[in-house]
């Protein structure tokens, strides 16, 4: 079945750590984002990447960083200068071409930091 | 830049009512994209339906239906006679055509639809 995945579910990590999340998609979308959600609130965009080896900041990019090494794979880092890094976190994928811009989003990983 | 506006934060109904979502979007753009994502209890974002800027008609699937109207930057949502598995986070979203990448949401809206 196509579609996204995302591990772990559930992560936790203690403050001052690095920590990376997986996403991985078999859609043969061109398209990745990283979307943060926090309790009660929309999801905000950290990085998104057009293509392979191409990535660009989000609206809340400090804190974090993405590499592109393949298309099918965006690993996204939180790393310890990331303020406050508990929320949800919201991989998607899509390819825009003529009328079809929907994205689709794995299950989500949720991160706590303590 | 654009912006989507879901002023409802939360709605309560009862199984079989029906209950109406509101969406209220900005952009300059001529043309757009809106969409509607569901968020159950699980968490994971489902796609529910796109609509482009050019084309007005409404639509129905199932018990869903949207109302999309320019004049008013409106793109409501309606669910008809509410089910229990229809309690989650529904949100609104819009992507200008000019930066096809920049999905913004709306807050959402919780529904919660008792027995």
């Amino acid at each position: 079945d196509g579609g996204i995945t995302q591990s772990p579910k559930y992560l936790f990590r203690k403050e001052g750590q690095n920590v990376t999340l997986s996403c991985e998609q078999n859609l043969n979308h061109d398209a990745m984002y990283w979307y943060r959600q926090d309790p009660g609130q929309g999801l905000r965009l950290i990085y998104y990447s057009q293509i392979v080896n191409d990535f660009q900041k989000g609206d809340i990019a400090e804190g974090y960083s993405v590499s592109r090494e393949k298309k099918e794979s965006f690993p996204l880092t939180v790393t310890s200068a990331q303020k406050n890094p508990t929320a949800f976190y919201l991989c998607a994928s899509s390819m825009p071409s003529g009328s079809s811009y929907e994205q689709y989003f794995g299950p989500g990983t949720r991160l706590t930091v303590t | 830049a654009q912006k989507v506006t879901q002023a409802q934060t939360e709605i309560s109904v009862v199984e079989k009512e029906d209950v109406t979502l509101d969406c209220v979007y900005e952009t300059r753009d001529t043309t757009y994209y809106l969409f509607w994502y569901k968020q159950p209890p699980s968490g994971e974002l489902v796609f529910l339906i796109r609509r482009n800027s050019f084309d007005e008609q409404n639509e129905i699937s199932g018990r869903y239906s949207w109302n999309f109207q320019k004049s008013t930057s409106s793109f409501n949502f309606t669910i008809t006679a509410s089910q229990v598995v229809d309690s989650a986070v529904y949100f609104c979203a819009l992507i200008p055509r000019s930066n096809d990448y920049k999905l913004s949401f709306g807050a959402g809206t919780t529904v919660t639809v008792r027995a």
